[in-house]
């Protein structure tokens, strides 16, 4: 069975520009979730979907940070404009229900520098 | 502030000693999940628990769910170079929901 699919792996931009990230999850898995991870501490969560609706998006920075997962497959996270703390780890992980539990799997995620 | 408080946030052991992780709340959750890991990857689930008071042993690690399901431990026994890395716990609420801590870096040293 494939993982999940991120690209691009690495990106480095200057603050102010935009950037976006792709992923692609396990096939059949209905959850996608895109986390931040940065550098020494654990992931926090950004947006939540199921399917193609939005669960949680709590947590993300609706001034700058937008994600969609249109067809309820892939989904394209986007930064825009970009600030020197958004440099981070995004990782994008999708699970699908075992009985009562989630099990969450990730892909390697997207390595963000914003100089 | 953390929902989930891990503890130590870092580790450096010798191979062959015994170490604890702990990951503790004030929520209860409907499970725990503990993952780990490795620079420049995702994190990779190792188990899940979900009854409090659940003991589960994956080879030289031992997971336990408290009897609240507030909190639980990883407690490996003869570490080895090859558990470097780094130790999430994360609790499950409803709605496929995953919150995670700060996670615990593990260094052994051969």
């Amino acid at each position: 069975e494939a993982g999940v699919a991120q690209s691009p792996r690495y990106k480095i931009i200057e603050k102010r520009q935009s950037v976006a990230f792709w992923c692609n999850p396990i096939s059949g898995h209905a959850t996608l979730y895109w986390y931040q991870q940065i550098l020494g501490q654990g992931p926090k969560l950004l947006i939540q979907f199921q399917n193609n609706g939005v669960v949680d998006d709590s947590q993300l920075p609706k001034d700058r940070f937008s994600a969609e997962r249109l067809k309820g497959v892939d989904s394209t996270l986007k930064i825009q404009p970009a600030k020197l703390e958004d440099s981070a780890v995004y990782l994008c992980a999708s699970s699908n229900l075992h009985g009562v539990n989630t099990e969450a799997f990730f892909g390697q995620g997207t390595r963000l520098t914003v100089v | 502030t953390q929902l989930l408080e891990q503890s130590p946030q870092f580790l450096s052991i010798q191979e062959g000693e015994n170490l604890t992780v702990y990951c503790n709340s004030s929520s209860v959750f409907s499970s725990l999940q503990w993952y780990r890991q490795e620079p420049g990857e995702g994190p990779v689930l190792l188990v899940t628990v979900v009854t409090g008071g659940e003991v589960k042993k994956l080879k030289r690690l031992t997971f336990q769910f408290g009897d609240a399901r507030k909190d639980s431990s990883l407690h490996i026994t003869a570490a080895q170079p090859g558990d470097t890395g780094l130790y999430l716990c994360a609790g499950e609420r409803g709605g496929n929901k995953l919150v995670f801590g700060a996670g615990t870096i593990l260094r052994v040293k051969s």
